[in-house]
């Protein structure tokens, strides 16, 4: 069974950093893309990141909102995928979640975790 | 960016009543859009994966349609499990963007 588990989220001052990690089993981790989509409160989705599959060299894209604050990294050994958040500010409030590309460049997400919330305030 | 544009962002329907939404994309993204259902406190659920192809698992009342730049999502006879908001997603090019999202009430 293919399950994702994300952890990390937390309440952070604005300018602080924080680390998200989304815990992956029940299938071949390094053969699939996997992205970051985030929600704000009682907004729509928002695509974050991804980083690609082994295949592709691990390579990342991001949204112009996070780009040069935001880093996706993986370890497959550990079957994880890791968002790195620095610089955060206030609109960065959101659940976060870890979702699997389906397979190939056009994937759809297939399979989602259940979100951490992530609160920047003072 | 490529925008996506759902329309209706609320509808009211009954249980057996047919149910379209549709999302217009800024350019053509060929058939490289998948919809979701989402619940509230629940992470989004894949229904539809390029344009017209039905995700396991998910009933057959859920059919998608359309191709360039306008799709449709169906539910041929709304269920009450059905009650949720809907997205679509365009899978063609960076950055992947969403719809403003569909809620489909209880009328």
């Amino acid at each position: 069974e293919v399950q994702l588990v994300e952890s990390g989220g937390g309440l952070v001052q604005p300018g602080g950093s924080l680390r998200l990690s989304c815990a992956a089993s029940g299938f071949t981790f390094s053969d699939h893309y996997m992205d970051w989509v985030r929600q704000a409160p009682g907004k729509g989705l928002e695509w974050v990141g991804r980083s690609r599959n082994k295949a592709e060299s691990y390579t990342t894209k991001y949204a112009a909102s996070v780009e040069g604050r935001f880093t996706i990294s993986r370890d497959d050994s550990k079957k994880s995928l890791y968002l790195q958040m620095n610089s955060l500010k206030t609109e960065d409030t959101a659940v976060y979640f870890c979702a699997r590309g389906q397979g190939g460049s056009y994937s759809s997400f297939d399979y989602w975790g259940q979100g951490t919330l992530v609160t920047v305030s003072s | 960016d490529i925008q996506m544009t759902q329309s209706p962002s609320t509808l009211s329907a009954s249980v057996g009543d047919r149910v379209t939404i549709t999302c217009r994309a800024s350019q053509s993204i060929s058939s490289w859009l998948a919809w979701y259902q989402q619940k509230p406190g629940k992470a989004p659920n894949l229904l539809i994966y390029k344009a017209s192809n039905l995700e396991s698992g998910v009933p057959s009342r859920f059919s998608g349609s359309g191709s360039g730049t306008e799709f449709t999502l169906t539910i041929s006879s709304l269920q009450p499990d059905d009650f949720a908001t809907y997205y679509c997603q365009q899978c063609s090019t960076y950055p992947l963007t969403f719809g403003g999202g569909t809620k489909v009430g209880i009328k």
